[in-house]
C-alpha cells in the first residue's frame, strides 16, 4: 500500500465550480499535512498546511483533515483557469519526520 | 527574505560524467532536502541534511551523494551519470519561523545525453 494516495486525474471542472481534491495516508501518527501546487515546469509552492482535525480556510482554498479516517482534502471554490496545475499532498511520517509525498492530482479548469 | 536558490538552473551532461548541484536555503533554515522529479514519477526523495548531518535518505544508489556546509548551503553530486538521471532536481529548505513547511527552490533541470 502506498503511504500517500491521490487520484492522479486529470480532474476537469468548469470555471467557477468547486474543485475537490482528496488524499489518503497510511501513517496514523502523522501530525502535519500539506498541500502544494505545481505548475508545469515549475517547482511546488505551498498552498496550505493543516495540523488539526476540521477545516482550515484561506481565501478560495479550504483544507479538511480527518485523522480518524486518515484523509485530507482540498477544496478550491470559484475555480479559475489559473488554478490548472498538479496538486501534491504531503505529510510528515515517523520519528524521523520525513516528508511523504503523493504523486499528485492534475486539475484542469475549463473556461 | 530571499527564497531558496539553486544553481545552475539548466545543465547538459553526457553519460559517465559527474555533476554537482548547489542549493542555498532560506536564511535561518537549517534543513535542506533534495528531490528528483521525472514525468509520471512524482517527487522522489533523495536525502535531507540538517546542521551538516544527513538525517534522512531515500532509495537511490550510492552514485547520488550530498553534503551540507556550516552556512547550511548544500550540494548534491551525481557520479557516473546515466540517461535515466535526466530529471528536475529540487531542493527544499525548512526551519526557523517556517517550522515544518518546506519551501522549494526553482530546481535544476539536468539532461543527460
Amino acid at each position: 500500500q502506498k503511504e500517500v494516495e491521490q487520484n492522479s486525474g486529470p480532474l476537469s471542472v468548469p470555471e467557477g465550480a468547486i474543485a475537490s481534491l482528496n488524499c489518503t495516508y497510511s501513517d496514523r501518527g502523522s501530525q502535519s499535512f500539506f498541500w502544494y501546487r505545481q505548475y508545469s515546469g515549475k517547482s511546488p509552492e505551498l498552498i496550505m498546511s493543516i495540523y488539526s482535525n476540521g477545516d482550515k480556510e484561506d481565501g478560495r482554498f479550504t483544507a479538511q483533515l480527518n485523522k480518524a479516517s486518515q484523509y485530507v482534502s482540498l477544496l478550491i471554490r470559484d475555480s479559475q483557469p489559473s488554478d490548472s496545475a498538479t496538486y501534491l499532498c504531503a505529510h510528515h511520517a515517523g520519528n524521523n519526520r520525513k516528508l511523504i509525498w503523493g504523486l499528485g492530482t492534475s486539475l484542469a479548469v475549463n473556461p | 527574505k530571499a527564497g531558496v536558490t539553486q544553481t545552475p538552473r539548466y545543465l547538459i551532461k553526457t553519460r559517465g560524467q559527474q555533476v554537482t548541484l548547489s542549493c542555498s536555503p532560506i536564511s535561518g533554515h537549517r534543513s535542506v532536502s533534495w528531490y528528483q522529479q521525472t514525468p509520471g514519477q512524482g517527487l522522489q526523495f533523495l536525502f535531507e541534511y540538517f546542521s551538516e548531518t544527513q538525517r534522512n535518505k531515500g532509495n537511490f544508489p550510492g552514485r547520488f551523494s550530498g553534503r551540507q556546509f556550516s552556512n547550511s548551503r548544500s550540494e548534491m553530486n551525481v557520479s557516473t551519470l546515466e540517461l535515466g538521471d535526466s530529471a528536475l532536481y529540487l531542493c527544499a529548505s525548512r526551519g526557523g519561523t517556517g517550522g515544518e513547511t518546506q519551501y522549494f527552490g526553482p530546481g535544476t533541470r539536468l539532461l543527460v545525453l
